[in-house]
């Protein structure tokens, strides 16, 4: 079974430091795409940072960046200088070629950042 | 910025009673998705449309549930009977591609209680 795991139901920081979010997945695929959403308490999902797999170089967005552990089937997302609006519900997703390209989702992190 | 919408954003119904969801996809966009999440669960995939087609869908699209594009604009999801299972949040998505890399743009979902 293709699976997401978050480990971490919630997280809290403080504003200016920074978080990281662990995501690990299972798959037997090869090729294959990850992703992070970020669901604001409005509920619309916004697309942070995404990653190919074949690439070996960590994704970045600004303030957002991954820590893609291959081997490990690791993909952690690191927030820094976090800030009040980055408070939300975060989704580690992963999509590959024989399943249509259907996103699979973890069950998400709630994050709480505290001024 | 172009964005998914969705009607309506809160529907209650009766067991049993047929219901249909709206959502009005990226305009330029070509392949279409239902998500749902139950309270407290993960997003769960059910069905990606394109051209008239369904192109993949999940165990959870039963012969209870279908999807039309019924003119150029909409993409509607009908529940035939509803359970009181089908309570959840359903996400309609779209983007321009069918492949790994290409964003699923997400609607801010219409909340299902089925009563």
């Amino acid at each position: 079974a293709q699976t997401v795991t978050q480990s971490q139901p919630e997280m809290s920081v403080q504003e200016a430091e920074t978080v990281t979010l662990s995501c690990t997945y299972d798959t037997s695929e090869s090729d294959y795409y990850l992703f992070w959403y970020k669901q604001p308490p409005s509920r619309q999902m916004i697309l942070v940072i995404r990653q190919e797999a074949y690439k070996q170089q960590n994704a970045t967005e600004n303030r957002f960046s991954v820590n893609f552990q291959k081997a490990a089937k690791s993909f952690s997302l690191k927030i820094s200088d976090s800030q009040l609006g980055d408070a939300a519900m975060y989704f580690c997703a992963y999509k590959w070629r024989n399943s249509g390209y259907a996103l699979n989702f973890g069950k998400g992190t709630s994050l709480l950042v505290t001024p | 910025e172009p964005e998914v919408t969705q009607t309506p954003s809160h529907q209650v119904t009766q067991m049993g009673q047929e219901v249909i969801l709206r959502c009005v996809p990226i305009s330029n966009h070509l392949y279409f998705y239902w998500y749902r999440q139950i309270l407290g669960q993960k997003v769960e995939f059910l069905v990606s449309f394109y051209n008239n087609e369904i192109s993949e869908k999940s165990e959870i699209f039963d012969d209870q549930f279908s999807v039309e594009r019924p003119d150029g604009s909409n993409f509607t999801l009908k529940i035939r009977s509803t359970k009181l299972e089908d309570s959840a949040m359903y996400f309609c998505a779209s983007s321009e591609a069918r492949d790994g890399w290409s964003e699923q743009f997400f609607g801010p979902g219409t909340r299902l209680t089925v009563l």
